[in-house]
């Protein structure tokens, strides 16, 4: 079946350290990837996805590149800010054109200043 | 709006109680989603429309959970005899069109508590 899993949090940093949360998945053919964002009282946000092997998304300082040959999808980011405290979701869609994603359990970051 | 709205935002139910989540997507918006998120857990998958069509309900836990989208816009999850297992947010999505990669926009949920 489809699965996404991802690193368990919280991940706490001081600011301006580097981030990665990993993200590995399991799919059947040719799934596109996603990293969402969820601040505290608001919405699940797009934050960067990748829709072929090899892609590279990236927003506002983060980046993740899509390595089917590991079946992952890491979350990085240089230098990270107070602001970035969130929650951050993995997900896969298996099915091109359809959107019905599937979610992993999402890591919740901590940056103090 | 400029965004997805979900009503109430927060909902407090007895056992067995019947309710009834709304959506209001983005205007003009063709897809729209449902997703149950449990505490601490990622969202999870519960029905897909497509205008008004009812493309897929397969995450629908049973069936006491339905959802409509009569007119192609604002849809409602309801969920009837409510069980303590029913407390989660409840995510509504929508999206332009449909596509590879699109891109979904959430609103805040419905916070569901069963007591």
């Amino acid at each position: 079946g489809n699965s996404v899993t991802q690193m368990e949090g919280p991940v706490t940093l001081s600011e301006e350290a580097f981030l990665t949360i990993n993200c590995t998945y399991t799919a059947t053919g040719y799934p596109s990837l996603f990293w969402y964002v969820q601040y505290p009282g608001e919405g699940l946000q797009l934050l960067l996805k990748a829709t072929k092997a090899d892609d590279k998304g990236s927003n506002k300082g983060f980046e993740a590149t899509y390595r089917k040959e590991t079946t992952s999808f890491h979350l990085e980011k240089g230098s990270v800010q107070v602001s970035d405290s969130a929650v951050y979701f993995c997900a896969l869609e298996p099915l091109p054109g359809f959107q019905k994603l599937v979610f992993g359990t999402g890591t919740r970051l901590l940056v103090s200043p | 709006g400029a965004g997805v709205s979900q009503s109430p935002r927060y909902k407090v139910a007895k056992r067995g109680q019947d309710v009834a989540l709304r959506c209001d997507p983005i205007s003009g918006h063709v897809s729209l989603f449902w997703y149950q998120q449990a505490l601490g857990q990622g969202p999870e998958f519960l029905t897909y429309f497509q205008n008004e069509a009812q493309l897929d309900k397969s995450g629908l836990p049973s069936d006491r959970f339905f959802a409509e989208r009569p007119e192609g816009s604002v849809s409602t999850l309801k969920i009837q005899r409510t069980q303590q297992e029913d407390s989660a947010v409840y995510l509504c999505a929508s999206s332009p069109n449909t596509g590879q990669g699109e891109k979904l926009f959430f609103g805040s949920g419905t916070q569901l508590s069963v007591l």
